[in-house]
């Protein structure tokens, strides 16, 4: 079965730095790819996804996640974090059959 | 806009009561839904797979007599949470899966169900 892992649970980083959070997955193929973020109290808002081509998938807000198969991984970044993106982040994985499969979220801190 | 929608976004119910809950596809059918409860500070966990015309495919330790799962029409899927109790107070989210849409699922907005 597929599983996805977030290693960090929490993370706090100075408004303006740089952001990577991480994200593993376990499946047999390459399963479809994404990163969602959901701010206190509502749904998840996709940020982007990855179906094939292009390893790096550029997103909404600045965001951007590179797909490494070697690794099972794919990593979210910001070049320069902003206050309004202090959220909860999950990451996704879909093997086409059944529902998406979340990471247990890494919660975002930005300090001013 | 939103191509899913839940309804409503907030309810309270009295301990013992019944609360249902909509997931409705707007611009397209899906033969599939998906039901998701999330508790606070918590990542998403899926409790059923609605089919349409048939019986939702519930997860493990989810009481699929207290969750019901109807999915009687191609654009509407509805959760109905039977004899409510405190401990039934979550998040609730629905998703669909667009087969004609790169099979890509949308996300409604979530329900907070608090039961008093």
């Amino acid at each position: 079965a597929q599983s996805v892992t977030q290693p960090d649970i929490h993370i706090t980083v100075s408004e303006g730095a740089s952001l990577e959070l991480r994200c593993n997955y376990s499946y047999g193929a390459t399963p479809y790819l994404f990163w969602y973020v959901q701010s206190p109290g509502q749904g998840l808002q996709l940020l982007l996804k990855y179906f094939s081509g292009d390893t790096l998938v550029q997103g909404i807000k600045g965001f951007e996640a590179e797909f490494k198969r070697s690794q099972s991984s794919f990593n979210l970044r910001k070049p320069s974090v902003h206050w309004s993106d202090a959220a909860e982040y999950f990451c996704a994985v879909d093997t086409g059959r059944r529902a998406l499969t979340f990471g247990s979220g890494t919660r975002l801190q930005v300090q001013p | 806009g939103a191509v899913v929608s839940q309804h409503p976004s907030r309810v309270i119910c009295k301990s013992g009561t019944s609360v249902k809950i909509e997931c409705r596809s707007l611009d397209f059918q899906a033969t599939t839904m998906f039901w998701y409860r999330q508790f606070p500070k918590q990542s998403l966990m899926l409790m059923a797979t609605s089919n349409e015309g048939s019986k939702a495919t519930y997860e493990q330790g989810v009481e699929k007599d207290k969750f019901l799962i109807n999915h009687a029409s191609l654009t509407l899927s509805t959760l109905t949470v039977t004899s409510a109790h405190p401990e039934d107070s979550s998040f609730y989210i629905c998703s669909a899966r667009n087969p004609d849409g790169g099979n890509t699922i949308y996300f409604g907005e979530g329900s907070w169900l608090t039961v008093v």
